[in-house]
């Protein structure tokens, strides 16, 4: 299986609902990326792990809260979002080989999401 | 601080024609530059990459640090070739930091 897989593809929500994405890869990548993605716009960076440790949150609101559970599964808990974080939520993975160059980036189909 | 730049937001050339899109970018220190792109309802997916210096459907990109730019070429395009394409660095942190996008319409 060489691809990122994300679940579900569409979401709607309410303010007060709770809800999670997840993402999925059996590539044996170490490093799992989360991003969000406006219209039109380039895929900003939320949070990196890193062998299942949180290496990088970048500075997201805590209405966001990544999980790991293992080294192929990612996840993103929403809870009471508001309507300015609708966008389409891309997850991605790399090797994480640790060496002098950066590991290529595979990236899933994303989940767009929208809150009413 | 690392940036990148795509100074086109829009490109239209003619099927057969050449095509650049331009990418400039800001980073101290010695950056990896890559090329993504995502065909419509398609996944972002890499392109190329400066360290591997291949030729990907025909496209060819090469790093220019005098001038910080990583300019991404084609000597003639195809209609299949519209997409956004976006440019992306990759610093010390290893994080990914991508231009606006440049949206390619390759006419017939």
């Amino acid at each position: 299986d060489t691809e990122v897989t994300q679940t579900p593809k569409h979401l709607v929500m309410g303010m007060t609902n709770k809800k999670s994405l997840k993402c999925e890869q059996h590539m044996g990548h170490r490093a799992m990326y989360w991003y969000k993605q406006k219209a039109k716009k380039p895929p900003e960076l939320m949070f990196v792990y890193s062998y299942e440790k949180l290496s990088i949150n970048e500075s997201v609101p805590s209405r966001f809260s990544p999980e790991c559970p293992n080294s192929s599964l990612l996840n993103l808990h929403l809870h009471a979002l508001q309507p300015e974080d609708s966008a389409l939520y891309l997850c991605a993975s790399s090797q994480d080989s640790g060496g002098s160059q950066s590991d290529t980036q595979y990236f899933g189909p994303g989940t767009r999401l929208t809150v009413l | 601080a690392q940036r990148v730049t795509q100074p086109e937001k829009l490109l239209s050339v003619f099927k057969g024609a050449p095509v650049e899109l331009k990418c400039n970018y800001s980073y101290s220190g010695s950056p990896e530059l890559f090329w993504y792109v995502q065909y419509s309802r398609q996944r972002l997916q890499l392109l190329l990459r400066h360290i591997s210096r291949e030729s990907i459907k025909g496209f060819t990109a090469d790093l220019n640090k005098g001038e910080t730019s990583f300019h991404l070429k084609k000597p003639f395009a195809q209609e299949e070739d519209s997409a956004m394409y976006y440019c992306a660095l990759s610093g010390s942190a290893r994080q990914l930091t991508f231009g606006s996008g440049t949206q390619l319409t390759v006419l017939p």
